[in-house]
């Protein structure tokens, strides 16, 4: 069955250090990949997509590319600042499927120091 | 208020009692879905709608119940709570085609003593 797995934290970084958080997923078809942020005490929030092999989603200095040869969707940002501590998800979506149900995967934790 | 709401924010309950998790959309969002949150295993899909009346199980559906009379409510009932229900909450619906992504409430902490 489709899954998703990163990379365990919890990550702990410098402010402006530069961040990758692994994800890689095992799908049917031709999944859509997300990722997703979660602030302390909220729901989560979409951070970025990609449809399609190759697509880059970016949004708020944070990057991920759909790479289909090596199963990967890794989620980067150049210079990261306190106010990016959250808890990182990279999920998948059914394209084989009209529900489109997110599959998550376990969630990674970051903590940024000043 | 636009978006989607979730009441109560927490709630404790008892072993075996029934309690009610109320999921509320502002935008007619065909897809709505309840996942649980809990430490090492991200988030779990329990049911999922793709319209009034049209309720299927997920990944982890035992002990739960959902309806959808209508468009824009998806309650989620645990009909005997237990110890192993202690989790957090979350309602979502989705916006566009598959591709889209979905909208998040922000979640009903549930602990079952």
């Amino acid at each position: 069955g489709n899954s998703v797995t990163q990379m365990e934290g919890p990550v702990t970084l410098s402010e402006e250090a530069f961040l990758t958080i692994n994800c890689t997923y095992t799908a049917t078809g031709y999944p859509s990949l997300f990722w997703y942020v979660q602030y302390p005490g909220e729901g989560l929030q979409l951070l970025l997509k990609a449809t399609k092999a190759d697509d880059k989603g970016s949004n708020k200095g944070f990057e991920a590319t759909y790479r289909k040869e090596t199963t990967s969707f890794h989620l980067e940002k150049g210079s990261v600042q306190v106010s990016d501590s959250a808890v990182y998800f990279c999920a998948l979506s059914d394209g084989s499927s009209n529900t489109g149900k997110l599959i998550f995967g376990q969630g990674t934790t970051l903590q940024v120091k000043p | 208020d636009a978006g989607i709401t979730q009441s109560p924010r927490y709630k404790i309950t008892e072993t075996g009692r029934q309690v009610t998790l109320m999921c509320h959309q502002t935008w007619s969002h065909s897809y709505m879905f309840w996942y649980r949150q809990d430490l090492g295993h991200g988030l779990r899909l329990i049911y999922y709608s793709a319209a009034a009346d049209i309720t299927d199980k997920g990944e982890v559906p035992d002990g739960y119940v959902v309806s959808r009379s209508k468009t824009e409510n998806f309650p989620l009932t645990l009909e005997s709570a237990t110890r192993s229900q202690t989790s957090v909450y979350f309602c979502a619906s989705r916006a566009g085609g598959i591709a889209g992504g979905y909208t998040f409430g922000s979640g009903t902490r549930l602990t079952v003593v």
